[in-house]
Order: C-alpha cells, then structure tokens, then sequence
C-alpha cells in the first residue's frame, strides 16, 4: 500500500535535547512538507522540499532543521533551541509543489517536552 | 499577513439533516481552495477540492466558492455520526504554492 509513515507515535523530549521525527513516503511524490498543529490552531508550515538535497523555510522555522537526502525521505530535528516543542507535528507530501493542495498526510507524531 | 477565517464551533447538527460550514479568506488573489476533515488524534484528509466559482458536487459534499465575497463553503448533506470531526479549510493564492490553513471547525452529528 503507499503511503506516508511516520515515526515515533508519541515522542518526550528533555530540556536540551535534540529529537528527531521520521518521515517516509512511497507515493513518489517529489514534494514533502512538516506542519506544526497546536490546539485550537491551524496548521503552521515548518519547511518543505519539492526535490532531493533542497528544501524551504516555512513560517516557524527557528528551532527545526531537515534534510532530503532520497526522494522518499524527510526527517525533522527539533533542536534545544526550539522553545516550545510540545505540539502535534504532521508531515505530508505531494505529487508537485504545483500540487501542494492535494496532501497527503502520514499519521503524525506527538511530542511532549518534560 | 494572509488569513484564512473559520468559525471554530462546535456546529452541532442533528443526523440527517444538511451541515453548512464557511471559510472566508483574505487574499483576493487565491485561485484553490480545499477543505480536509480531521478526527480527533488524526492527521487531516483531503475531502473537495474547487477552484471556480459556483458550486462542485461529490457524494453527499458539496463546496460552493464565491471569490467575489471571499468565501468557500462545505455542505453535507444526510448528516451521519462518522462525519463528526474538525473540517478545516485551505487555501492557495497565485504567488506561492503554500497552504494557508484556517483553524477549523468543529462539527459534532447528533444521533
């Protein structure tokens, strides 16, 4: 079946820590995206990429790194320097940046600062 | 700074009758426009797609675009308990391909 996983399910972070969040497709989508989903929010564009080994800051994204190393793959850092990690974060890709109304999202992964 | 306006609810409608939920958005330049529904704990779903004014039909939904006024709009009509969730309304403008994301609407089917 393709798809978009994400990994882990619920993730908890320390002060100081850096995490990361997995994220792979095998739709063979060149775009990729990471949102930030708060309570009561919508969703808030982190970076995204449309091809291997290049990607765009979004909205929010002091704190966040990434890579695009294989076309399949998108992995985000939280680093320390992100202050308030605790959210629901959301990767998703589609077929084009041209396209990037039609998303298709992973599961998402929960991460809690402690 | 773009906005995209959504009420947040809850809408409570009885089952089986028509939802009406609303999306106004501030760019006047937006050509596309989505809506996605999202379950509790549960990463959004693309549901409609319009990107012309007037009304586009599927199943029990249907979005009706306005550009004039700013507004896209979802109706479902039959109204089922599966269809309680948060619908969330997503617009592109012509300058970039990123999503604005309104905050979503809270839409709750009562059996």
């Amino acid at each position: 079946d393709g798809g978009i996983t994400q990994s882990p399910k619920y993730l908890f972070r320390k002060e100081g820590q850096n995490v990361t969040l997995s994220c792979e497709q095998n739709l063979n989508h060149d775009a990729m995206y990471w949102y930030r989903q708060d309570p009561g929010q919508g969703l808030r564009l982190i970076y995204y990429s449309q091809i291997v080994n290049d990607f765009q800051k979004g909205d929010i994204a002091e704190g966040y790194s990434v890579s695009r190393e294989k076309k399949e793959s998108f992995p985000l850092t939280v680093t320390s320097a992100q202050k308030n990690p605790t959210a629901f974060y959301l990767c998703a890709s589609s077929r084009l940046l041209t396209g990037a109304g039609e998303q298709f999202f992973g599961p998402g992964t929960r991460l809690t600062v402690l | 700074q773009k906005e995209v306006e959504q009420n947040s609810g809850p809408l409570s409608v009885p089952e089986g009758a028509i939802a009406s939920l609303n999306c106004t958005y501030s760019d006047r330049g937006s050509q596309s426009f989505f809506w996605y529904r999202q379950y509790s704990g549960k990463s959004p779903e693309l549901i409609m797609s319009i990107y012309s004014n007037g009304d586009k039909e599927d199943g029990r939904f249907t979005a009706q675009l306005n550009k004039a006024s700013q507004y896209v709009s979802l109706l479902i009509r039959d109204s089922q308990p599966s269809d309680s969730a948060t619908y969330l309304c997503a617009v592109i403008g012509d300058s970039n391909y990123q999503l604005i994301w309104g905050a979503g609407t809270k839409l709750i089917i009562k059996p």
